[in-house]
């Protein structure tokens, strides 16, 4: 199957301060990609569609100007959590889907995102 | 929302077959039955999909009912690297339609 990359695997940050995730898909050209977050012990939420040289769709409940997404190439979509707080803490995974196929998505391996 | 319910766990004993059921009693015509599986923090990896017949692949068997309410996925013979939580979605086919919502799985612990 497709490889989907995810950068940084592991980050700690201060509170207050912005963090930058990177989701690449390596070997085919991703139109849309997924955001999810998973807290311990629970499933995989998700966040947003990430369209690629349009706006960013996000589910109910998520806030868009603290959850920053762009998709500017077909291959790279990135995920800004904007003064992160730590209830931010959490497994960021992203996903792609698009190009030659539509069966099924393909998950980055996840970023852990821990808040101090 | 998830519109699938799992058992919340089950075991299997390794080299025998391990059956997981889902329902998904309000699937809409145009909804796929998806099934990933996610070993502990990893991302999750795509096993099978299937519309209304049974499929196989390399990794497992779905066998979907005829109404379409539930399914059923068969790891043929389960191995110590299959323990992992498994989820069973419906979803629309397509990446720009298919957003998946997950619901809580199935932890299958595949035992010695």
């Amino acid at each position: 199957g497709a490889v989907v990359s995810q950068h940084p695997s592991r980050v700690i940050c201060k509170s207050g301060t912005s963090v930058k995730i990177e989701c690449r898909s390596l070997d085919f050209q991703a139109t849309t990609m997924f955001w999810y977050r998973q807290f311990p012990k629970q499933s995989l939420m998700l966040m947003a569609t990430s369209n690629e040289g349009s706006k960013a769709t996000y589910e109910q409940g998520v806030e868009k100007d603290k959850f920053l997404i762009n998709h500017a190439s077909l291959t790279l979509s990135t995920l800004t959590v904007t003064s992160a707080h730590p209830e931010d803490s959490s497994f960021y995974i992203c996903s792609s889907g698009g190009g030659s196929s539509y069966n099924e998505q393909f998950f980055g391996p996840g970023t852990r995102l821990t808040v101090l | 929302d998830a519109k699938t319910t799992q058992p919340t766990s089950m075991d299997c004993a390794e080299g025998r077959a391990a059956n997981l059921p889902c329902n998904h009693s309000t699937i809409s015509g145009n909804e796929y039955v998806y099934w990933y599986r996610q070993i502990h923090s990893q991302g999750p990896q795509y096993i099978i999909h299937g519309l209304k017949n049974n499929e196989t692949n390399e990794m497992a068997s779905l066998i979907i009912t005829e109404d379409r309410k539930s399914s059923t996925l068969i790891l043929p013979h389960a191995t110590l690297r299959d323990t992992a939580v498994y989820y069973c979605i419906v979803s629309t086919r397509g990446s720009t339609l298919g957003r998946l919502y997950f619901g809580r799985g199935t932890q299958l612990t595949v035992w010695p």
